[in-house]
């Protein structure tokens, strides 16, 4: 199982990014998949969850309406789409494989997204 | 948002054993949560150890040893997470997080000095 981030950088606050996660070693189209991020120094925080077949969609309140979780199966891969990014959403970005008992088994190695003027 | 509560740091001796605590609010109740715990060291991503809801409920991260235990204490809101047999690679930051619902909720992580 390998989960490879990608399309971090640096932005303006206000700005636009889509970060991507390339699945492989696995049934990618079987599994809900999670993005999760970290503030430099800082916790863990869930962002977004979608299930195997993007019916079930979820958002943390603080990205809910500028960010957008999707996915395409054929070509194995995870993305997050967001807008009006702010300071605080500075952090690690992670894509995370969601197990049907719902812990995160695999996880990425996670890109920098650094919102600054 | 819930916030579940973890004592920033914490530490023991090799050999020793460790008891990580988690507390929830006490608008609601460790009974009705899986409590899943994830460790992380420094430069590295999270990795998923056990989740612990009952002892009939439960399950292990692949190659996780069983010297990782979870456990509630529902006296005090709380789930634990065990560290029994303390090795030099514990030293890291431990994660609990549940399911409210809606989403996916964190504790602030609690640092493992093993001294």
């Amino acid at each position: 199982v390998q989960l490879v981030e990608s399309g971090g950088g640096l932005v303006k606050p206000g700005g636009s990014l889509r970060l991507s996660c390339a699945a492989s070693g696995f049934t990618f189209s079987s599994y809900s998949m999670n993005w999760l991020r970290q503030a430099p120094g800082k916790g863990l925080e869930w962002v977004s969850s979608i299930s195997s077949g993007s019916s079930y969609i979820y958002y943390a309140d603080s990205v809910k309406g500028r960010f957008t979780i999707s996915r395409d199966n054929a070509k194995n891969s995870l993305y997050l789409h967001m807008n009006s990014l702010r300071a605080e959403d500075t952090a690690v970005y992670y894509c995370a494989r969601q197990l049907p008992d719902h812990s995160f088994d695999y996880w990425g190695q996670g890109t920098l997204v650094t919102v600054s003027s | 948002q819930p916030v579940l509560t973890q004592p920033p740091s914490s530490s023991a001796s090799p050999g020793e054993s460790a008891r990580l605590t988690c507390t929830l609010p006490s608008d609601i109740n460790v009974g009705t949560y899986n409590i899943y715990w994830y460790q992380q060291k420094p430069g590295s991503p999270p990795r998923y150890l056990l989740h612990y809801n009952s002892d009939s409920d439960k399950g292990q991260g692949s190659g996780v040893p069983s010297r990782f235990s979870g456990s509630k204490d529902a006296s005090a809101n709380t789930g634990i997470l065990l560290i029994s047999g303390l090795r030099s690679e514990d030293e890291a930051d431990y994660y609990c997080m549940i399911w409210p619902g809606n989403a996916w909720v964190f504790g602030g992580g609690t640092k493992l000095t093993v001294l």
